[in-house]
């Protein structure tokens, strides 16, 4: 399978613990971005990386939120304090920077977190 | 401040007929659309885009079009199967993110 993963797929926490999601992308892209989604609404973007380098963050990424992309492959996504209003889908994408006019984005199947 | 709406929440359409997805935005200055497709539990998937050069893109049963003036795009899906039973979202490729819609599920009636 040579798709994005995301790891876990389900989580439930207590309000206030930290909780950390990783994501997988496809080998040869370069690019890769984290999204929220609460139920009904689309996905909203927090976050992304070109290579390991964070290039732009969302307002919504409070400061509880960290992400990072070591070397380039893999990322995780933290978050501290959890609040409830955190419950969302975490989804995570890739994409290989072409120089084109669109570089389609490849989504995972995402984490949903729940905060009890 | 939504930038991109989708104002149908769902679409009910029978299986063989057209099935037509709405999507409006307000920012003129957005020059390229994209339409995802979501099954539950899975991410979403690209569907089709159009660049805002173009009134109209086609790709198989799939056409989206473009009105600039009214900065709306539509997708039209023809034949309607039951496997494209999903949630349809609109988005707008905004340089490293896309901007989202809030969907439009689609049910085919057999």
């Amino acid at each position: 399978d040579t798709g994005v993963s995301q790891n876990p797929r389900h989580k439930i926490t207590k309000r206030g613990q930290n909780v950390t999601f990783r994501c997988d992308p496809i080998s040869e892209h370069n690019r890769l971005y984290w999204y929220r989604q609460t139920l009904g609404q689309g996905p909203e973007f927090l976050t992304y990386f070109q290579n390991e380098a964070q290039l732009e963050k969302s307002r919504l990424l409070s400061d509880r939120f960290s992400a990072e992309r070591p070397k380039g492959s893999f990322s995780t996504l933290e978050i501290q304090r959890t609040e409830q209003g955190d419950s969302a889908m975490y989804l995570c994408a890739s994409s290989r920077m072409t120089g084109g006019l669109f570089n389609e984005q490849f989504f995972g199947p995402g984490t949903r977190l729940t905060v009890l | 401040d939504q930038q991109v709406k989708q104002n149908s929440p769902s679409l009910s359409v029978q299986e063989g007929r057209i099935s037509i997805l709405n999507c409006d935005y307000t920012n003129s200055m957005f020059d390229y659309f994209l339409w995802y497709k979501k099954y539950p539990a899975e991410g979403p998937t690209f569907l089709i885009s159009i660049s805002s050069i173009k009134d109209k893109n086609e790709d198989g049963r799939f056409t989206v079009f473009l009105n600039k003036s009214a900065k709306h795009l539509s997708l039209h899906i023809v034949p309607s199967q039951p496997g494209d039973s999903a949630v349809y979202f609109c988005a707008v490729d905004s340089n490293y993110q896309l901007i989202w819609g809030a969907g439009t599920k689609l049910i085919i009636k057999p």
